[in-house]
């Protein structure tokens, strides 16, 4: 039973890039969750969504990112125009329903250069 | 002031001890209570998950929550070196889904 994939797991890009993030939850799991990890730091929330709708982005940066979760496929992160302020690693969770124990992935660790 | 406060250590423990690790937090809405553990480059991976206040036990892991002193605790009793990682405790009020975490406390066990 695979658990949650995150790819790339490794990023690099420059300055003014965009960046995509993929996250597949778990079999059975329609909640996903995305957190970042600034070096020294702990989780920062960033965005809950379900298929199809984003429930909860109020931890999401106001300019640049975006997120979504589409009926087929896995969800995506996507941060445009990157700065060196974006390096950070970056977790995806996925639960069953919304209220239970979150499960994280393996994280994607970006590096703006 | 951080609505999860939590030493980031480091702490360094000779193999066999019992390890305490704590935060503390200010949102007393908090009914949640869980400590991921994670190990260097990987994601955190959930030890404990409690409800409320009181305590929990499994092996040689003990989570105890004091809700009247917005206080969390991690007890390891006989650490190994393989419990060297960093702890992290979560929080969520309920209702939300959001984790509020704590900074992490960096444990190494030596041999």
């Amino acid at each position: 039973n695979a658990g949650v994939m995150q790819n790339p797991r490794h990023l690099v890009r420059r300055r003014g890039q965009e960046a995509r993030l993929r996250c597949s939850p778990m079999k059975g799991h329609s909640h996903v969750y995305w957190y970042r990890q600034l070096p020294e730091e702990g989780l920062k929330f960033m965005v809950y969504l379900q298929k199809e709708n984003i429930i909860d982005e109020s931890g999401m940066p106001k300019e640049r990112f975006s997120a979504e979760f589409p009926k087929e496929g896995p969800s995506i992160l996507r941060i445009q125009q990157v700065v060196r302020g974006d390096s950070a690693a970056y977790f995806c969770a996925s639960s069953p329903t919304g209220g239970e124990t979150q499960y994280f992935g393996p994280g994607t660790r970006l590096l703006v250069l | 002031q951080k609505e999860v406060e939590q030493d980031p250590g480091p702490l360094s423990v000779p193999e066999g001890a019992i390890v305490s690790l704590n935060c503390t937090y200010s949102n007393s809405a908090f009914q949640y209570f869980m400590w991921y553990r994670q190990y260097s480059r990987k994601g955190p991976e959930l030890l404990m998950y409690t409800y409320s206040s009181g305590n929990k036990e499994d092996g040689r892991f003990t989570a105890q929550v004091d809700k009247s002193s917005k206080y969390i605790s991690l007890f390891i009793r006989d650490s190994q070196p393989s419990d060297s990682a960093t702890y992290l405790c979560a929080m969520r009020v309920q209702g939300a889904q959001k984790l509020v975490f704590g900074q992490g406390t960096r444990l190494t066990i030596n041999p």
